[in-house]
């Protein structure tokens, strides 16, 4: 199963919105409504933003958000802070037998 | 609160097995699916398996068929994912999580460092 595609790297200053995609097929990210995003800060375990394509956890802020069309999805952060800045992992439902990809990462840099 | 706590850094040699354990605490074990996934060193993260720890079922990765076990103690709440025939490729950082069916992860364990090196 390959990896989902994601841009290596965005940056963005404090305050703006950055979006961060995520590429698949019509065998995950297109056929299934189960995409979900991670924020991972150096050293530390992955912490789950979005989930569901869409939904956010409870306390995670309000500008995150997730969307999708056809086989892409995507994350956009709204009000840069510079806390934000870390690696973004998709993740997409791939049906049983095939179990479930995540994407290459794409780093965050905030200005 | 929820808790995941994984055993401690392995050292291995290409060739052995690792035993990694997950112990939860703060929910009901048996709700919950749970997935492993790994990081290499400066490299993403990668889907390993995951475990219906109600039943005992498991689906793994096209990767890691053959090689890797995920088993579950219901009465300490401890779930265990087992490598085997290890190459240093498998040098990387094991997380237990807790999540649906679909992938999403809730809460994770703090990772556990596999090392393997001649």
């Amino acid at each position: 199963q390959s990896a989902l595609t994601q841009p290596r790297s965005v940056s963005g200053s404090p305050g703006q919105s950055v979006t961060i995609s995520c590429t698949g097929t019509s065998s995950d990210v297109g056929y299934y409504n189960y995409v979900s995003w991670y924020q991972l800060h150096p050293g530390k375990a992955p912490k789950l933003m979005i989930y569901d394509v869409s939904k956010r956890p409870s306390g995670v802020p309000d500008r995150f958000s997730g969307s999708k069309s056809d086989n892409t999805a995507s994350l956009t952060i709204s009000g840069l802070q510079a806390e934000d800045e870390a690696d973004y992992y998709c993740c997409s439902y791939a049906g049983t037998y095939t179990s479930r990809v995540f994407g290459g990462g794409t780093k965050l840099t905030v200005l | 609160q929820v808790q995941l706590v994984q055993s401690g850094a392995e050292v291995k040699k290409p060739g052995a097995s690792v035993k990694v354990s997950c112990k939860a605490s703060g929910y009901t074990f048996t709700n919950y699916y749970m997935p492993w996934v790994r990081q290499a060193p400066g490299q993403g993260l990668e889907w390993m398996g995951i475990i219906n720890p109600s039943t005992g079922s498991t689906s793994y990765a096209q990767k890691f068929q053959g090689r890797v076990t995920m088993t579950r103690d219901t009465s300490t709440s401890t779930v265990y994912m087992e490598l085997s025939s290890l190459r240093s490729e498998d040098t990387a950082v094991y997380y237990c999580a807790r999540g649906s069916f679909y992938g999403d992860a809730d809460y994770w364990g703090q990772g556990t460092l596999v090392t393997v090196s001649s």
